[in-house]
């Protein structure tokens, strides 16, 4: 089925530890974006490519690195990761100025 | 900062009744959308409204745009069990990229 996957579904990790999100869509878009959802929030933008090969940061990218491998890939890297960035991540692409498609999401806690 | 902020942030209506929620922002826009995200879920885009629009219409439902106000409405008509979810409004607000930006979202619960 077309769409955007995300794996893993679910993470622990623990204070310190690195760990890559990844990120592939089938839809031959060329924007790709990562946000994280916290309680009680909104989705805040991490990092967003607007097309392979160019990455920009987003409201909360400190802490984060991303990767745009090609068109269809887009990877969001925590070096080492804090309690603070126990949220669920979310992942989207778009073509032109229209909706926009979100994976399922990753569950990341860190301890 | 967000841009986008619903109101009210949650909502609690009998199956059957009218839901409608509001988002205000606060720059100039180039399209506003409304998004639903069940529990546990990702989110599934329901409808885009250009600024150059007043009103859209999808199915159930109803969206309204007033770019002198700097709001805009979600209504969804004869709601069912299955409307529960959390519904979010986000902004396009550039013209060099298709950057949205999200608010915090409305809780809305339908009673059976």
């Amino acid at each position: 089925n077309a769409g955007v996957t995300q794996t893993p579904k679910f993470q622990v990790l623990k204070t310190g530890q690195s760990m890559t999100l990844q990120c592939a869509q089938d839809m031959n878009h060329n924007s790709m974006y990562w946000y994280r959802q916290d309680p009680g929030m909104g989705l805040r933008l991490i990092y967003y490519s607007a097309s392979e090969g160019t990455t920009d940061k987003g409201e909360v990218p400190n802490g984060y690195n991303v990767s745009r491998l090609n068109k269809r890939e887009f990877s969001l890297r925590l070096e080492s990761a804090a309690p603070s960035q126990t949220s669920v991540y979310f992942c989207a692409s778009i073509e032109g100025r229209g909706d926009y498609t979100f994976g399922s999401g990753t569950r990341l806690t860190v301890v | 900062s967000q841009q986008g902020e619903e109101d009210p942030q949650a909502l609690s209506i009998q199956e059957g009744e009218n839901a409608t929620m509001n988002c205000s922002y606060k720059t100039s826009i180039n399209n506003l959308q409304w998004y639903r995200q069940n529990s546990g879920r990702g989110l599934v885009h329901l409808i885009l409204i250009r600024s150059n629009e007043r009103e859209k219409h999808s199915g159930r439902l109803r969206v309204t745009l007033d770019t002198s106000k700097k709001s805009s409405s979600l209504l969804i008509t004869a709601s069912r069990a299955a409307d529960t979810a959390s519904y979010f409004c986000a902004t396009g607000i550039s013209n060099r990229d298709d950057k949205i930006i999200f608010g915090k979202g409305t809780r809305l619960h339908i009673l059976p």
